[in-house]
């Protein structure tokens, strides 16, 4: 298995806190990504990053932030929750620069807003 | 822009029998696609994909999935289903160099007794 992990697993949170959810690698892969799975809505790409400090959008970033500081440390933010992010969320990587197109996934994160 | 769907939200067949998950994309250039599967509260495991190459890909647990370019598919198959093939199967087309991912909507397996 991949060397992926996510920090909480599982989180109850108030409408309007902020959140953050963190995804490390020990992998040394490029490129990370963040994804939210729903019931009927498979997974959905959030923001994604393609190096240190590189990032850029999916198709549902609005209301997501992230930040790469370090290869290894991918982090989403949730600046003021709403109901409608609750959900499932994983981390992914990959390095197609490398030739690895193929994208892990890691254990996901239950994220509940009350 | 590439999108993937998966005709078949639910899918019932018997232990033993055989099963093909449907799978059809869009995208402009010859895709990377790929099927994941995910068991309840789990995450998702790779079962197998395709780059190029022969069109017929062989994967873990004793599943394949055929390429057809003209049909714009890849349907998955597997020639005698075990009850511990219920779960959740994923069909994802990759976008080349980026690595990213656009999934279907996903198709729920249940095994009969």
């Amino acid at each position: 298995d991949a060397g992926i992990t996510q920090s909480p697993r599982h989180k109850v949170t108030e409408t309007g806190t902020p959140v953050t959810l963190r995804c490390h690698q020990t992998e040394n892969h490029r490129y990370m990504y963040w994804y939210r799975q729903d019931p009927g809505h498979g997974l959905r790409l959030i923001h994604y990053s393609y190096g240190v400090k590189d990032t850029d959008k999916g198709e549902v970033s609005d209301g997501y932030s992230v930040s790469r500081s370090k290869t290894e440390d991918f982090l989403l933010t949730l600046e003021s929750a709403t109901s409608s992010q609750t959900s499932v969320y994983f981390c992914a990587i990959s390095d197609p620069t490398s030739g690895q197109e193929t994208q892990y996934f890691g254990p996901g994160t239950r994220l509940l807003v009350l | 822009a590439q999108s993937v769907t998966q005709p078949d939200i639910h899918i019932t067949v018997s232990e033993g029998a055989s099963l093909e998950l449907r799978c059809n994309y869009s995208y402009g250039a010859t895709p990377y696609l790929f099927w994941y599967v995910q068991s309840p509260g789990q995450g998702l495991q790779l079962l197998l994909k395709y780059f190029s190459g022969d069109t017929l890909v062989q994967g873990i647990k004793g599943f394949e999935a055929e390429f057809k370019r003209s049909q714009s598919s890849f349907n998955l198959r597997k020639p005698s289903v075990h009850w511990s093939d219920a779960a959740e199967y994923f069909c994802a087309v990759g976008e080349a160099g980026v690595g990213k991912s656009t999934f279907g909507d996903g198709t729920t397996l249940t095994v009969k007794p």
